[in-house]
């Protein structure tokens, strides 16, 4: 039972190159989040998928686009890559609520 | 955007200290709010989850309280230990949102 796993771990990118993150839960969790967490920030929210099909914009959803593959799987793309966007990324899922959230290892993005 | 703010940032205590942290979110259209600890090079995990008012919660140590009318829950450690040392962050749960607060840091000495 891996819970919820993300790659990569580590990643540079150059300004305007895309990339995407990858996260997995093993949990048959139906709701699946994406944050960013920055110094002195906390974590913001940048968009949250309530179910298989369905996704919602965040807090901070400028620049960033996801996709809910199915109910395991909930992408995050960085279509071009801003200096902006150097942060640590975490990904989430929880069942439907109000149940605990839990959190994949993070992947920490540099934007050059 | 919803404003949720906890108070110290940060605090330095000696081991066996009991202490408390506050977590302040909008008292309209309550749903839960969340409790999470957040080791150093690690990842969030839950405390705990809270959605009555008046709700108090305990795990070994720890405990919370609740106050939805006004807007605020305290998150008490009592007796701290070094391995209490931790960024300690709550969460206002709204339509499927996390609003979550910028932590509390707690560094405990032996």
């Amino acid at each position: 039972n891996a819970g919820v796993t993300q790659t990569p771990k580590f990643q540079v990118l150059k300004t305007g190159q895309s990339m995407t993150l990858q996260c997995a839960q093993d949990m048959n969790h139906n709701s699946m989040y994406w944050y960013r967490q920055d110094p002195g920030m906390g974590l913001r929210l940048i968009y949250y998928s309530a179910s298989e099909g369905t996704t919602d914009k965040g807090e901070v959803p400028n620049g960033y686009n996801v996709s809910r593959l199915n109910k395991r799987e909930f992408s995050l793309r960085l279509e071009s890559a801003a200096p902006s966007q150097t942060s640590v990324y975490f990904c989430a899922s929880s069942a439907q609520g109000p149940f605990e959230q839990y959190f994949g290892p993070g992947t920490r993005l540099t934007v050059t | 955007i919803l404003n949720v703010e906890q108070s110290p940032q940060s605090l330095h205590v000696q081991e066996g200290d009991s202490t408390n942290f506050t977590c302040s979110f909008p008292s309209s259209n309550f749903y839960a709010l969340h409790w999470y600890r957040w080791e150093t090079a690690k990842s969030p995990e839950a405390l705990f989850v809270m959605t009555l008012n008046g709700d108090e919660k305990k795990k070994g140590q720890i405990s919370a309280t609740l106050n939805t009318k006004e807007g605020y829950s305290y998150l008490y450690i009592k007796g701290s230990q070094p391995e209490d040392s931790a960024t300690y962050l709550c969460a206002f749960e709204n339509f499927n949102k996390f609003y979550f607060g910028s932590g509390t840091k707690l560094n405990v000495k032996p």
